[in-house]
C-alpha cells in the first residue's frame, strides 16, 4: 500500500466550476497535510496546510481533513484556467524525521 | 532573496562525470531536504538535514550520492560517476526546525536543478 494515494486524473472542469481533488494516506499517526500546486516545468508551490479535522478555507481553496477516514481533499471553487496544474498531496508523519510523503499528483485542466 | 535558491538551474553532463548541485535555504530555516522528480514520476525523498547533521539519509539511491551542509545554511548534493538514470529534476526544500515549528513542517521548494546525463 502506498503511503499517499491521490485520485487518478486527469481531471477536467469548466471555468467557474468546483474542482475536487482527493487524497488518502496510510499512516494513521500522520499529523500534517499539505497541498502543493505544480505548474508544468516548475517546482511545487505550497498552497494549503491543514492539521486538524474539519475544513480550512483560504480564498477559493478549501482543504478538508478527516483523520478517522485518513482522507484529505482540496476543493477549488470558481475554477480558473490559471488553476490548471498538477496538484500534489503531501503528508508529514510527525516524527522528528522531517520528510514528507507525496502522492503522484492529480493533473487538473480548467477549460474556458 | 526570500525564497530557496538552487544552482545551476540546468546541468548537462556526460555519463561517468561527477556533478555538484547547490541549495541555499530560506534564511532562518534550519531544516533542509533534497528530493528528486523524474519525468512523469512523483517526488522521491533523498536526504534530510537538521542543522549540519543528516538524521535521515534513507532516500539516497546509491553510494554515488552524497550531500553535506555547512554553517547550517548552504547544502551541496554530489553525484559521482553519473548514470543516465540519474537524469531528473533535483529539488531542495527548507522548513523551520521541527521541534519548535508552529508551522508543522511546511516545506518550501526551490526552483530545482534539471540534470541531464548523456
Amino acid at each position: 500500500q502506498k503511503e499517499v494515494e491521490q485520485n487518478s486524473g486527469p481531471l477536467s472542469v469548466p471555468e467557474g466550476a468546483i474542482a475536487s481533488l482527493n487524497c488518502t494516506y496510510s499512516d494513521r499517526g500522520s499529523q500534517s497535510f499539505f497541498w502543493y500546486r505544480q505548474y508544468s516545468g516548475k517546482s511545487p508551490e505550497l498552497i494549503m496546510s491543514i492539521y486538524s479535522n474539519g475544513d480550512k478555507e483560504d480564498g477559493r481553496f478549501t482543504a478538508q481533513l478527516n483523520k478517522a477516514s485518513q482522507y484529505v481533499s482540496l476543493l477549488i471553487r470558481d475554477s480558473q484556467p490559471s488553476d490548471s496544474a498538477t496538484y500534489l498531496c503531501a503528508v508529514w508523519r510527525g516524527s522528528t524525521l522531517g520528510r514528507l510523503y507525496f502522492g503522484r499528483g492529480t493533473q487538473l485542466t480548467v477549460w474556458p | 532573496g526570500a525564497g530557496v535558491s538552487q544552482s545551476p538551474s540546468n546541468k548537462v553532463t556526460e555519463k561517468g562525470k561527477d556533478v555538484e548541485l547547490r541549495c541555499d535555504p530560506i534564511s532562518g530555516h534550519t531544516a533542509l531536504y533534497w528530493y528528486r522528480q523524474s519525468l512523469g514520476q512523483g517526488l522521491e525523498f533523498l536526504i534530510y538535514f537538521q542543522g549540519n547533521s543528516a538524521p535521515d539519509k534513507s532516500g539516497l539511491p546509491s553510494d554515488r550520492f552524497s550531500a553535506e551542509r555547512t554553517g547550517g545554511s548552504v547544502s551541496t548534493l554530489t553525484i559521482q560517476r553519473t548514470q543516465q538514470e540519474d537524469s531528473a529534476v533535483y529539488l531542495c526544500a527548507s522548513s523551520l526546525e521541527l521541534q519548535r515549528a508552529l508551522s508543522y513542517n511546511e516545506q518550501f521548494f526551490g526552483p530545482g536543478t534539471r540534470l541531464t546525463v548523456l
